[in-house]
């Protein structure tokens, strides 16, 4: 089982990036994926998270819908839109996938998750 | 949202030495299936985080039998039985009964 992240990088106040988490070794639409991200000096801030078919979605709401999640079941993938980036953005982005197949949702308790995917860094500078 | 408080957030430790961290929880993390969604995850240096303990006491496959969780309701322990070298990281709790929340960290250091 293997999360493998690209897109970081540099982007300028304003700008935007798109992070990529391509999944291997596992049945890729079965399972929930999110965004976790960890600003330096800081603790671990869950973003977004996306379920099995893509269909429901939840964001953390200080994002103000800045960050879109999107999943390719056929290409295994889910995307991190980042648009109208801020300096507070700065911060090293991980792909996690659900440690259980299906969906899972405030009535049965949300999945815990396992594995990470590498980090990626973002920084949004001038 | 559910806040989680760890204590302590830095601890030395001598290999071979028990070593133990806490995460206190905003509101209780029981439901009532009888789990408790915490869980415990340890990143060490360089690496992403993996998960070590999940529902508040169950081991992740391959987790070696010396890391152990335990507690119920709002209260919840990471035991390190016997802390290997290779044990130094930064460990913290995850709450899954609401919205997913962290801890703030326990920086483990021989």
């Amino acid at each position: 089982v293997h999360l493998a992240v690209s897109g970081g990088g540099v982007a300028q106040p304003g700008g935007s990036l798109r992070l990529s988490c391509v999944g291997s070794g596992f049945s890729f639409n079965d399972y929930e994926m999110t965004w976790v991200r960890q600003a330096p000096g800081k603790g671990l801030e869950w973003l977004v998270y996306i379920s099995s078919s893509g269909n429901t979605k939840y964001y953390e709401e200080s994002l103000q819908r800045r960050f879109i999640i999107s999943r390719d079941n056929d290409g295994n993938a889910v995307f991190l839109d980042m648009n109208s980036l801020r300096a507070e953005d700065t911060a090293l982005y991980y792909c996690l996938r659900g440690a259980v197949p299906g969906n899972y949702d405030v009535s049965t308790g949300y999945n815990h998750f396992d594995p990470w995917g590498q980090g990626t860094p973002v920084t949004v500078s001038s | 949202d559910i806040v989680l408080t760890q204590s302590p957030l830095s601890l030395p430790v001598t290999p071979g030495e028990p070593a133990s961290i806490s995460c206190r929880s905003s509101q209780s993390l029981l439901r009532t299936n009888g789990n408790n969604y915490l869980h415990w995850y340890v990143q060490k240096p360089g690496q992403s985080p993996q998960l070590l303990i999940y529902l508040a006491s169950e081991r992740a496959s391959g987790v070696p039998d010396r890391f152990s969780g335990s507690g119920t309701g709002s209260h919840f322990t990471l035991k390190i039985n016997g802390v290997q070298a290779e044990d130094v990281g930064v460990y913290f709790c995850m709450q899954s009964l609401q919205i997913w929340t962290f801890g703030q960290g326990t920086r483990v250091e021989i």
